[in-house]
């Protein structure tokens, strides 16, 4: 089993629609969680950090289940720029980053 | 603006030879830096840790003396892929971790895409 795992897609979805991705990780000892976007052929950037409370940055929304291991991010009103894959990250500590495989979502006009 | 710039972006070599890519932390020291591998259409996978003034450390299956990591300085290490051969054709990115207080956060360079022919 992949130390964490996501649905790889890819989510074809039209402008303005309501997507969600979820990703789940199996280290319990894991200490913070990011989600991060990458487009094709570039590094991965920042997108967001996850905290337990819920947080919400502008259409996004990220949010984190530690008894389940689970983490979401909610993407509302899709414009074609938010097309890109969508990689979920586990730091395990020290900043051993961990990556999932990463969900690809197309928008579409 | 980027605050880890990686050289080359990007190489096509020949079978056997050897390839350096160096990644630089501007504007911050980066203690230690990390080394990924991306094969298309799949994740980053952490390579090694690289340490400044001490030996890296690799994850399980990759081959130190085949990519060798110098972290000579707190704003550059390099990764040198060996004897270079058609599977190590891949997407190398490094990252680096800028502490501001509480927070820190990690960037990562543009990546290098490495051909071997």
């Amino acid at each position: 089993r992949k130390e964490v795992e996501q649905d790889p897609g890819p989510f074809n979805v039209p402008e303005g629609a309501t997507v969600a991705f979820n990703c789940t990780y199996s280290n319990s000892a894991s200490q913070s969680f990011f989600w991060y976007r990458q487009d094709c052929r570039k590094e991965p950037k920042l997108l967001m950090s996850v905290y337990s409370s819920g947080n919400e940055d502008g259409r996004f929304t990220a949010q984190l289940n530690r008894a389940s291991q689970y983490i979401s991010l909610l993407i509302r009103d899709s414009k074609l720029s938010d097309s890109a894959t969508y990689l979920c990250v586990v730091n395990r500590g020290n900043n051993d980053m961990r990556f999932g495989a990463g969900t690809r979502l197309t928008v579409k006009p | 603006g980027a605050v880890v710039s990686q050289h080359p972006s990007r190489v096509i070599c020949k079978s056997g030879t050897s390839v350096k890519i160096e990644c630089r932390s501007l504007d911050f020291q980066a203690t230690t830096m990390f080394w990924y591998r991306q094969f298309p259409k799949q994740s980053l996978m952490l390579m090694a840790t690289s340490n400044e003034g001490s030996k890296a450390t690799y994850e399980q299956g990759v081959e130190k003396d085949k990519f060798l990591i110098n972290h000579a300085s707190l704003t550059l290490s390099t990764l040198t892929v060996t004897s270079a051969h058609p599977e190590d054709s891949s997407f190398y990115i490094c990252s680096a971790t800028r502490l501001a207080g509480n927070y820190n956060e990690q960037f990562f360079g543009p990546g290098t895409r490495l051909t071997v022919l």
